[in-house]
């Protein structure tokens, strides 16, 4: 099953910025973006925005995302302790009909 | 506010059935899909499948198509996952997701154990 491609793990320092990458094709991230999730360890993941790059409330403005081309980003400006968590992006595939998740990003904050 | 329950912590063995549920409130149930996410022990998120209960159309992963059945009864609010023949390898957590623009408000989670 074609998926999205996320690297396994990122780390960088306190207060600095990350950016997560996640690599699809043109018939997924593609064609009509990605959405990304956070999901700290034992909890529900949660939203933090949606295929239009929309960011629902409450969301920090912390957190941003972009795409170019078949590739979406995630950048997190003045990292902090909380944000170390699992992120995942996920797209809707007119291939498949379905919609597919990346396999996850670990993000720990140094 | 959007909420999602889902049904709680189900021990079975091996063949036989089962039915989990998710219960949605604080949004009109039939304007939006409710998609089924699994998550095994350690690992990523997988996309199972989703229905729109205003019609009961539903998409399934190739991965799943075959191995469970997504439905939704208006009526209640409510969505369904259900196998008709369980195997060890189901042993995961399972959420529930409203989608718009991806899986925006999701459940508490499922946790289905598998085992002889």
């Amino acid at each position: 099953q074609a998926g999205l491609t996320q690297p396994p793990s990122v780390s960088t320092g306190l207060r600095q910025t990350a950016t997560l990458t996640c690599t699809g094709n043109s018939n997924n991230v593609g064609y009509e973006g990605a959405a990304w999730l956070q999901q700290h360890q034992g909890h529900p993941p949660k939203l933090l925005f949606n295929r239009n790059n929309n960011r629902p409330s409450g969301i920090s403005e912390r957190f941003s995302a972009s795409r170019s081309g078949s590739t979406a980003s995630l950048t997190i400006t003045g990292l902090q302790p909380e944000d170390e968590a699992d992120y995942y992006c996920a797209a809707w595939d007119r291939s498949l009909s379905a919609w597919v998740f990346g396999g996850g990003t670990k993000l720990t904050v140094l | 506010e959007v909420q999602l329950v889902q049904s709680g912590v189900e021990v079975k063995k091996p063949g036989e059935s089962l039915k989990i549920s998710c219960k949605a409130s604080g949004y009109s149930f039939t304007d939006y899909w409710i998609a089924w996410v699994r998550q095994m022990s350690g690992e990523g998120l997988e996309w199972m499948g989703m229905i729109n209960p205003g019609d009961s159309d539903t998409r399934y992963s190739p991965s799943f198509r075959g191995q469970v059945t997504i439905s939704a009864d208006k009526s209640i609010s409510t969505a369904y996952l259900q196998w008709n023949t369980l195997k060890a390898s189901d042993t995961a957590m399972y959420y529930c997701a409203k989608h718009s623009g991806g899986p925006a408000d999701w459940g508490q989670g499922t946790l289905v154990t598998v085992s002889s």
